[in-house]
């Protein structure tokens, strides 16, 4: 079955310690998403990729990183410059920017 | 600039009685619009989707919204509300020929009651 997967479901993480989510898709889309997601906020847009090893900052890239060094890998690294980080994240795909995205299952993060 | 509004954080309907989920856009292009519901702890799932053919757009699950220019709206509906549709609903907006970029509303949480 073609789809997106996104590891761990749950993720605990100390302050101070940086922490990577895992999104893979094997449906040999172009471009991918990564979304934070906060009670009562709907989704905002972190990094996203249009195309292998490149990537541009979204709307609230600040303390997070990205790489896209294959096409079905987009992971996402939480810093631990990242003031907020307890959030439930969702990885995305679309066949080229601008085409309908969907989704993978979430990271949920907690900061202990 | 683009942005989206859903009217009402929570809607509460009685099994059996019509769904509407309400949502406005602001958008200075042609847009695209869609709805996706969300289950709690789960992704997001594509509900449907307008990209300029037919105004009145049919879904997954017997839900169809209709795209207004005039009043700027894409409003959710369904005739006949069921257990199963309790969740939470997502308008998002996107413009043509751009990045992909999706702009999201804050969400609507529908509760179904017996």
């Amino acid at each position: 079955d073609g789809g997106i997967t996104q590891s761990p479901k749950y993720l605990f993480r100390k302050e101070g310690q940086n922490v990577t989510l895992s999104c893979e898709q094997n449906l040999n889309h172009d471009a991918m998403y990564w979304y934070r997601q906060d009670p009562g906020q709907g989704l905002r847009l972190i990094y996203y990729s249009q195309i292998v090893n490149d990537f541009q900052k979204g709307d609230i890239a600040e303390g997070y990183s990205v790489s896209r060094e294959k096409k079905e890998s987009f992971p996402l690294t939480v810093t631990s410059a990242q003031k907020n980080p307890t959030a439930f994240y969702l990885c995305a795909s679309s066949i080229q920017g601008g085409d309908t995205q969907y989704f993978g299952p979430g990271t949920r993060l907690t900061v202990l | 600039a683009q942005s989206v509004t859903q009217l009402g954080s929570h809607v509460s309907v009685s099994e059996g009685a019509l769904v509407l989920l309400r949502c406005n856009y602001s958008s200075s292009v042609p847009p695209y619009l869609f709805w996706y519901v969300q289950y709690p702890n789960q992704g997001l799932q594509l509900l449907l989707k307008y990209t300029s053919a037919a105004t009145l757009v049919k879904g997954i699950n017997g839900f169809e919204a209709e795209f207004k220019k005039s009043e700027t709206s894409f409003h959710l509906t369904k005739p006949s509300a069921h257990m199963s549709d309790a969740a939470e609903y997502f308008c998002a907006v996107s413009g043509r020929g751009n990045t992909g970029k999706l702009i999201f509303g804050q969400g609507t949480t529908l509760q179904v009651k017996p």
